[in-house]
């Protein structure tokens, strides 16, 4: 069974900080990983999308990567900003299947 | 386009009454989703659907049933609702399953069972 873990749970950074966010899944038969952003109260918003064939995507300050083989993801925040505050969540789809696999998410203060 | 709207917001229910969420998208998507969020548990896929008239299950259908009579419509309901169901309920849509294109959802219907 698909299981997807982030880690930290929590994370508080000064402005103007880069940080990595971390998921990891358990099963390498995906075919693809999204990052979602969620602000208090709201719905998900895609940030970025990578399939299963490519390692990394980059749209603004953000940047993900993916190593299939060895079960992990990396959400990297340039120049991190009071607006990045909110949770930021994983998920795949489990190769075979329309189904997303969400993680638990991270949960970013950027302080000013 | 107004793109996933979901109805209602909020609602408060006592033990046993029945309900019906309904999600609409207005952007052509044929497939739909419905999740529940609980503190510390991420979103859990209840039911989903590839396409007009079909519907699947998803980790945790138990309790909950769902129609897809029209494209742009998702209905979600509890026949019996229990406290256990006290969540926060997101519906999504994307147009190819998700394999090469991303999921939009609505603003969430948080629902209190009492």
């Amino acid at each position: 069974k698909q299981e997807v873990t982030q880690i930290p749970a929590a994370l508080s950074v000064p402005e103007g900080e880069n940080l990595v966010l971390n998921c990891s899944f358990t099963d390498s038969a995906i075919y693809n990983l999204q990052w979602f952003r969620q602000d208090p109260g709201k719905g998900l918003t895609s940030l970025l999308l990578i399939q299963s064939s490519q390692r990394e995507q980059t749209s603004g300050r953000l940047n993900a990567s993916l190593d299939k083989s060895s079960g992990r993801s990396t959400l990297y925040i340039a120049a991190s900003q009071p607006g990045d505050s909110a949770t930021y969540l994983c998920a795949v789809i489990a190769s075979g299947t329309y189904k997303y696999i969400f993680g638990t998410g991270t949960r970013l203060k950027v302080l000013a | 386009n107004a793109g996933v709207t979901q109805t209602p917001k909020f609602r408060v229910l006592k033990t046993g009454q029945s309900m019906t969420l309904l999600c609409a998208q207005d952007m052509n998507h044929e497939y739909m989703y419905w999740y529940r969020q609980d503190p510390g548990m991420g979103l859990r896929l209840i039911h989903y659907s590839v396409g007009e008239g079909t519907t699947a299950k998803g980790e945790v259908p138990d309790g909950y049933n769902v129609s897809r009579l029209k494209k742009q419509n998702f209905l979600l309901g509890l026949e019996s609702a229990a406290p256990s169901q006290t969540s926060v309920y997101f519906c999504a849509s994307n147009i190819a399953g998700g394999l090469t294109d991303t999921q939009y959802f609505g603003p969430g219907t948080r629902l209190t069972v009492l």
